[in-house]
């Protein structure tokens, strides 16, 4: 089942602007991934963060997690036209196996 | 290793027929996941193998689904009597582990069921 909800559900941004997007979840997670998918393209991984984490960086990238609000951001800095995609959060629980993703936002980069 | 590769990209067939998916994971991951993705949604878990064993499937794999991971390397997902509910893309993912570990997708299947 969809756990994780983006929101929101569509950005429309400057290239050189930064764009954020955010996503909560129900239950006890044991990390919290960023996907990427472009149009055609198969989902690439960005960042995973773990539930002891609160902030991870990678490059442009920086992800936060509020366990006690069951909610994490991605930021993307100084977008590039490339950046344009879907963005997917997934989380993985305790002794589980699965990924459940959420909806996923669409981000576009206007050159 | 360049990744994991999927195969067909797409898929055309007519409702009723059998369609069988390939996916070759990246060779040292001993896990290998299988999603489906309708437009507008993420990916939803279908199954998974941890090497040549199947140990998790999700309700949505009906009974006209089978996948299979003989000698735990490549993979295929069978659908059988394929409906018009079927159309999507088909995922197929690799990892070194559980769901703590990322996971390495491959491009997809894209299902169409006329």
């Amino acid at each position: 089942s969809q756990q994780g909800e983006e929101d929101p559900q569509a950005l429309s941004i400057q290239e050189g602007e930064n764009a954020t997007m955010n996503c909560s979840y129900k239950t006890s997670i044991n990390n919290l991934q960023w996907y990427r998918q472009n149009s055609g393209r198969g989902l690439v991984h960005l960042i995973l963060i773990r539930s002891n984490e609160r902030e991870k960086h990678s490059g442009r990238l920086r992800v936060t997690l509020d366990t006690s609000k069951k909610s994490s951001s991605l930021l993307i800095t100084a977008s590039r036209a490339a950046d344009t995609a879907s963005y997917f959060c997934a989380t993985g629980d305790y002794g589980n196996n699965r990924l459940a993703f959420g909806k996923g936002n669409q981000v576009v980069v206007i050159p | 290793d360049t990744g994991v590769s999927q195969d067909p990209r797409h898929k055309i067939t007519k409702r009723g027929q059998n369609v069988t998916f390939r996916c070759d994971p990246i060779s040292e991951h001993n896990r290998l996941y299988w999603y489906r993705q309708t437009l507008g949604q993420g990916p939803e878990f279908l199954t998974y193998f941890q090497n040549e064993a199947q140990l998790e499937k999700s309700r949505l794999l009906s009974d006209r689904f089978s996948a299979e991971r003989p000698k735990g390397s490549f993979s295929t997902l069978e659908i059988q009597r394929t409906e018009q509910g079927d159309s999507a893309m088909y995922l197929c993912a690799s990892s070194y582990g559980d769901s703590s570990y990322e996971q390495y997708f491959g491009p997809g299947t894209r299902l169409t069921v006329t």
